[in-house]
């Protein structure tokens, strides 16, 4: 079974600070990739998916994330963060063979400081 | 759309006691997932329905656990008898033909004490 990692479990920067959150997937075939957000209290919302062709991906808000299928890896960046972004980040994997099932990552907190 | 909707957004209850979680999909979704959310364990798939039949329940932790969907308007997810670990928040989502574009909704937080 294929597994998600996100190394950082909390992150703390300031406003107009670049962000990068890094994650890693286990599966060696064709994946789907995906990252969400929930804002404290809410329910998660995508912020950009990836299923094929321009490996970087750009989302709602600012944010982008490049598949680097070398290194298996899916990481989320967004050059200048706002307060707003305060939120918890998951990064989720679909197989494409079997793609009705998200495998979703620890998840990373992001406080941003105003 | 009202996107997906779940009821109650807040429940407490006494270890023991029968806990019903609700559901409604996003109208004209055939996919409906639910997802418990901890700290310890973060996001995990309980189970799946496609045109309101189960396909995967290995997510389920034990017989406790029971999810039902009797049309494609409505689904429950059941816990009898309620423990204190089953304390999380239950997410619905939905997807209109894989999970591609699965819709969560906002979940409920449930609490046994």
């Amino acid at each position: 079974a294929q597994s998600v990692s996100q190394h950082n479990h909390h992150v703390i920067l300031s406003e107009a600070a670049s962000l990068e959150l890094g994650c890693n997937y286990s599966y060696g075939g064709t994946v789907n990739l995906f990252w969400y957000v929930q804002y404290p209290g809410q329910h998660l919302q995508l912020l950009l998916k990836y299923f094929s062709g321009d490996p970087l991906v750009k989302g709602i808000k600012g944010f982008e994330a490049e598949f680097i299928k070398s290194k298996f890896s899916f990481n989320l960046r967004k050059p200048s963060v706002q307060w707003s972004d305060t939120a918890e980040y998951f990064c989720a994997v679909s197989v494409s063979s079997n793609d009705y099932k998200l495998s979703f990552g620890a998840g990373t907190t992001v406080t941003v400081r105003a | 759309d009202a996107g997906v909707i779940q009821s109650p957004r807040h429940e407490v209850t006494e270890m023991g006691q029968e806990v019903t979680l609700r559901c409604k999909p996003i109208s004209g979704h055939d996919y409906l997932f639910w997802y418990r959310q901890t700290m310890m364990r973060g996001l995990e798939l309980l189970i799946y329905f496609n045109n309101n039949v189960p396909i995967d329940d290995s997510g389920m932790p034990e017989d406790r656990f029971s999810a039902k969907m009797p049309n494609a308007s409505f689904s429950t997810l059941k816990i009898q008898p309620s423990e204190p670990r089953d304390s999380a928040v239950y997410f619905c989502a939905s997807s209109p033909g894989t999970v591609l574009n699965a819709f969560f909704g906002q979940g409920t937080r449930l609490t046994v004490v």
